[in-house]
């Protein structure tokens, strides 16, 4: 199994320029979520999901929209892309369900620059 | 908000020896977790510790959890020089979307 994968692993865009990008699970989890890293900072979370056709806003979710059409998929948008936004990105997911206690499966991150 | 903060942000230890890393929380929780990202890579669980226990054990790590003092601590044992990565805690304080509060992170580094 392939986990988490996340797609593309590095993107540089211009101030304005939109993009999407992608996340695909293949462990059959009802959660996912998107977070953003900065320097020194630990995760901070952008959306999340905690089924099919289903989202929530995070901590941060200005500047960014997401969709979940299919349960192993999770996309986090940009519309407008802004400087500010240049981190690096984590999509994560987890059983969900109704047990708690549950630890979450992390990509390998995309590496996101505005100019 | 940073809901767990680390201590301390980052720690050098030469091999065999054990490191301590300290985490402090805010909120009550349904568990704490901790997580290790090596360089350029995502976060790998290492191990959960649920509100109503107060320690354990997974291979050569050991937490223990203090919920009276809000208080969390990850000792890794005859440390090697793979364990050099950042380590995170993070907190479990819903029982609805299994939202994660991480905190800023210990980067150990282990000298050989």
């Amino acid at each position: 199994n392939a986990g988490v994968t996340q797609t593309p692993k590095f993107r540089v865009l211009k101030t304005g320029q939109s993009m999407t990008l992608l996340c695909a699970q293949d462990m059959n989890h009802e959660y996912m979520y998107w977070y953003r890293q900065d320097p020194g900072m630990g995760l901070r979370l952008i959306h999340y999901s905690v089924g099919e056709g289903t989202t929530a806003k995070g901590e941060v979710p200005d500047g960014y929209n997401v969709s979940r059409l299919k349960k192993q998929n999770f996309l986090l948008g940009l519309e407008s892309a802004a400087p500010s936004q240049t981190s690096v990105y984590f999509c994560a997911s987890s059983y969900g369900g109704r047990g708690l206690n549950q630890p979450q499966h992390f990509g390998d991150g995309t590496r996101l620059s505005i100019l | 908000s940073q809901q767990g903060e680390e201590d301390p942000q980052a720690l050098s230890i030469q091999e065999g020896e054990n490191a301590t890393m300290n985490c402090s929380y805010k909120t009550s929780i349904n568990n704490l977790q901790w997580y290790r990202q090596n360089s350029g890579r995502g976060l790998v669980h290492l191990i959960l510790i649920r509100s109503n226990e107060r320690e354990k054990h997974s291979g050569r790590l050991r937490v223990t959890l203090d919920t009276s003092k809000k208080s969390s601590s990850l000792l890794i044992t005859a440390s090697r020089a793979a364990d050099t990565a950042s380590y995170f805690c993070a907190t479990d304080l819903s029982g609805s979307a299994r939202q994660l509060t991480f905190g800023s992170g210990t980067q150990l580094t282990v000298l050989p």
